[in-house]
């Protein structure tokens, strides 16, 4: 399968505690997205790669948080000092600038839950 | 601030009718819009794609129809079959303005979902 894959695919930690996420995208996308979701909502976007390059980052994504592409394949997303408002389940996808319609791809996402 | 959504949180039909799942946008500025199913514990799955210079687009059994006079978009699935059920989004980007306003990213906006539900 070489669809976006996202690890762990659940998290449990306690308040306070840091988590990190995986995600390794389409082999060939240079585009990386991350969005949360939470239960009956539509994805949000959170940040945006380009290659290694962060070029967008949304509002919701607070000083706690922190993505890296560092070599312009697989993503780390970062959330330090967790809170339960931070329960949700993060979602990457790739694109490609070359490809259909720059079509975003979306992994299986990691369901994270705060205690 | 502009958003989109959509109009019926949960449509029930009957298995091997047609449904029909609408979603209202707010940005004139959008020009590239995408319907995605997500199933239970899974992330978004691609169904069909249109951009602002169609009105309409075909896909396997689904049906993609865009009118940009009232800002409307909606999903036609044919045969409605139990494997449809699931939440469906619609979805929408600036596109090429989206990309001079951000620098290149081309982020999603997506509506709350409609739960589709196929009865046997």
């Amino acid at each position: 399968d070489t669809g976006v894959s996202q690890n762990p695919r659940h998290k449990i930690t306690k308040r306070g505690q840091n988590v990190t996420f995986r995600c390794d995208p389409i082999s060939e996308h240079n585009r990386l997205y991350w969005y949360r979701q939470t239960l009956g909502q539509g994805p949000e976007f959170l940040t945006y790669f380009q290659n290694e390059a962060q070029l967008e980052k949304s509002r919701l994504l607070s000083d706690r948080f922190s993505a890296e592409r560092p070599k312009g394949s697989f993503s780390t997303l970062e959330i330090q000092r967790t809170e339960q408002g931070d329960s949700a389940m993060y979602l990457c996808a790739s694109s490609s600038r070359t490809g259909r319609a720059d079509t975003q791809y979306f992994g299986p996402g990691t369901r994270l839950t705060v205690l | 601030g502009e958003s989109v959504g959509l109009h019926l949180p949960t449509l029930s039909v009957q298995e091997g009718d047609n449904s029909i799942i609408n979603c209202a946008y707010s940005n004139s500025a959008s020009d590239y819009f995408i319907w995605y199913k997500q199933e239970s514990g899974k992330g978004p799955q691609f169904i069909i794609d249109i951009r602002s210079n169609m009105d309409k687009r075909q896909g396997q059994r689904v049906t993609v129809l865009l009118n940009k006079t009232v800002k409307h978009l909606s999903l036609q699935i044919a045969a409605t079959q139990p494997g449809d059920s699931a939440v469906y989004f619609c979805a929408e980007n600036m596109g090429r303005h989206g990309a001079i306003l951000t620098g290149g990213g081309n982020k999603l906006t997506f509506g709350t979902g409609t739960q589709l539900k196929v009865e046997l």
